[in-house]
C-alpha cells in the first residue's frame, strides 16, 4: 500500500511556467514533508521540506504548499527553467526516523 | 568534504552469483538506509540501520543482506534468491530522530544489471 501517493507521473512545462505536483497521505502521524529532485543517474537531494504546523513554505523559485486538513501537500515551481528538468520525490517521515516516498514525477521543461 | 559514496557506480551480475555493494558515510550520521529504484515505482526501502550492529527489513528485503559493523559504512550483499536485482540502488544516511534537522543524504547510486 502506496503511504504518499503522487501525481502526475510526469510533466512537461513550458520555460517561465509554473509546474506543480501534488501529494497525498493518510497517516496524520507523518510529521515532516520534504521534497527531493534527482537527475538521471544520481541520487536524489533534498530541495525544501515542511512540517505540519506550517501552511506554506518557500525557497526561492520553489514553494510548498501544505494542506493539513486535507492531507495534501503540494510544490509550485515557479518560472520553471529546462535545468529543472528532473524526477521530483515527495516523502512523508514517520517514527523510527523512516520516509515514505512517493512514486516521482518527471519534470521537462521545454525552452 | 562530507557525504556519501557508493561504489561500484556500474556493477553486472551473472545468475546465481552474490555481489556486494559498499556505501560509506562520514557524516558522522547514526542512521542508514538502502532503497531500490525501479521506473515508475519510486524508491522502495529493502534495509535500514539506526544504530550500530542492529538492523531492520524494509519493505522487500527477500533476496538481499545487510551488516552495520561500523557506524560509517552499511554494505548491501544482493544473493542469488533475488530472483529481479536489475536496478537502481540508492544508500541514503540520516541523524537519529531528535538529532539535528530530519531528511536524508542519498548517495549517486549503484545500477546493478544481470548478464
Amino acid at each position: 500500500q502506496q503511504q504518499v501517493k503522487q501525481s502526475p507521473q510526469s510533466l512537461i512545462v513550458q520555460k517561465g511556467g509554473i509546474s506543480i505536483i501534488n501529494c497525498a497521505y493518510e497517516n496524520t502521524a507523518f510529521d515532516y514533508f520534504p521534497w527531493y529532485q534527482q537527475f538521471p543517474g544520481k541520487g536524489p537531494a533534498l530541495l525544501i521540506a515542511i512540517r505540519p504546523d506550517v501552511s506554506e513554505k518557500k525557497e526561492g523559485r520553489f514553494t510548498i504548499s501544505f494542506n493539513k486538513s486535507a492531507k495534501q501537500f503540494s510544490l509550485h515551481i515557479m518560472d520553471s527553467q529546462p535545468g529543472d528538468s528532473a524526477t521530483y520525490f515527495c516523502a512523508a517521515h514517520a517514527a523510527g526516523n523512516q520516509f515514505y516516498f512517493g512514486t516521482g514525477t518527471s519534470l521537462t521543461v521545454i525552452p | 568534504d562530507g557525504g556519501i559514496t557508493q561504489s561500484p557506480k556500474y556493477l553486472f551480475r551473472k545468475e546465481g552469483q552474490n555481489v556486494t555493494l559498499s556505501c560509506e558515510q562520514n557524516l558522522n550520521h547514526d542512521a542508514m538506509y538502502w532503497y531500490r529504484q525501479d521506473p515508475g515505482q519510486g524508491l522502495r526501502l529493502i534495509y535500514y540501520s539506526q544504530i550500530v550492529n542492529d538492523f531492520q527489513k524494509g519493505d522487500i528485503a527477500e533476496g538481499y543482506s545487510v551488516s552495520r559493523e561500523k557506524k560509517e559504512s552499511f554494505p548491501l550483499t544482493v544473493t542469488s534468491a533475488q530472483k529481479n536485482p536489475t536496478a537502481f540502488y540508492l544508500c541514503a544516511s540520516s541523524y537519529a530522530r531528535g538529532r539535528g534537522s530530519y531528511g536524508y543524504t542519498f548517495g549517486s547510486g549503484t545500477r546493478l544489471t544481470v548478464v
